[in-house]
């Protein structure tokens, strides 16, 4: 039973546009959000993450937001680079202590220049 | 300078065979887990120890055994390998002083990738 779900495997950008990753989640005891950027042969590394208090959380180029009635968040890369070519992992945890992060299949984002 | 490391990297062995992977960290990091990936590239967690003591421990078989000397170290022990056993196994770390209790920043591990013949 996936808990996280990223329905598109794979995404394809031009240079300059923007690329939005779409997550959706089953369980409303969830407490945060957080995307993870993945590049072949390499562990997955953080990039961003919200708690379920906001709406919206932006950090330079990438920005999450999260519609918690629809039990959704979407990852927005503006404007998109070759070098943001990579997996991009939906992930999410509650606050109930001895809960792990729990992970989407993953999207992979690739930016042609 | 690594954060978390793990060996090896890659792993080819033959069914029924036992093998371990090590993992360290060295964020001073109070928890440490072990994550599969399989071939449908879910990240699935196995394990997960924090200041030594087991927490999680998700429905793996019984062949799959981590052991966590110390803060620091977890390692992963698989006996009599089978062939659904092959996939990417990522060690990692996080910590939770001064951290909300559903925030999770996970460090992860440049991956172990297991391949039984």
């Amino acid at each position: 039973d996936q808990q996280v779900k990223q329905n598109s495997p794979s995404l394809s950008v031009q240079e300059g546009r923007i690329s939005i990753l779409n997550c959706d989640y089953t369980n409303s005891m969830f407490d945060y959000f957080l995307w993870y950027k993945k590049y072949p042969a390499e562990g997955p590394t953080f990039l961003i993450s919200i708690s379920s208090i906001k709406d919206k959380n932006e950090d330079g180029r990438f920005t999450v937001f999260l519609n918690k009635s629809a039990k959704h968040l979407s990852l927005h890369i503006v404007p998109s680079q070759p070098g943001d070519s990579a997996v991009y992992f939906c992930a999410a945890s509650g606050n109930q202590a001895g809960t792990a992060l729990i992970f989407g299949k993953g999207t992979t984002l690739s930016v042609s220049s | 300078d690594t954060a978390v490391s793990q060996t090896p990297k890659y792993l080819v062995t033959q069914m029924g065979n036992d093998k371990s992977i090590k993992c360290e960290q060295n964020l001073g990091h109070d928890t440490m887990y072990w994550y599969k990936q399989d071939s449908k590239k879910f990240l699935k967690i196995m394990f997960s120890y924090n200041n030594k003591e087991l927490i999680i421990n998700e429905t793996v078989p019984n062949r799959f055994s981590p052991k966590s000397p110390d803060k620091a170290h977890l390692n992963l022990h698989i006996n009599s390998l089978e062939l659904g056993d092959s996939a990417v196994y990522f060690c990692a770390s996080s910590s939770h002083r001064g951290k909300a209790p559903g925030f999770r920043e996970l460090f992860f591990g440049e991956g172990s990738r297991l391949t039984v013949l």
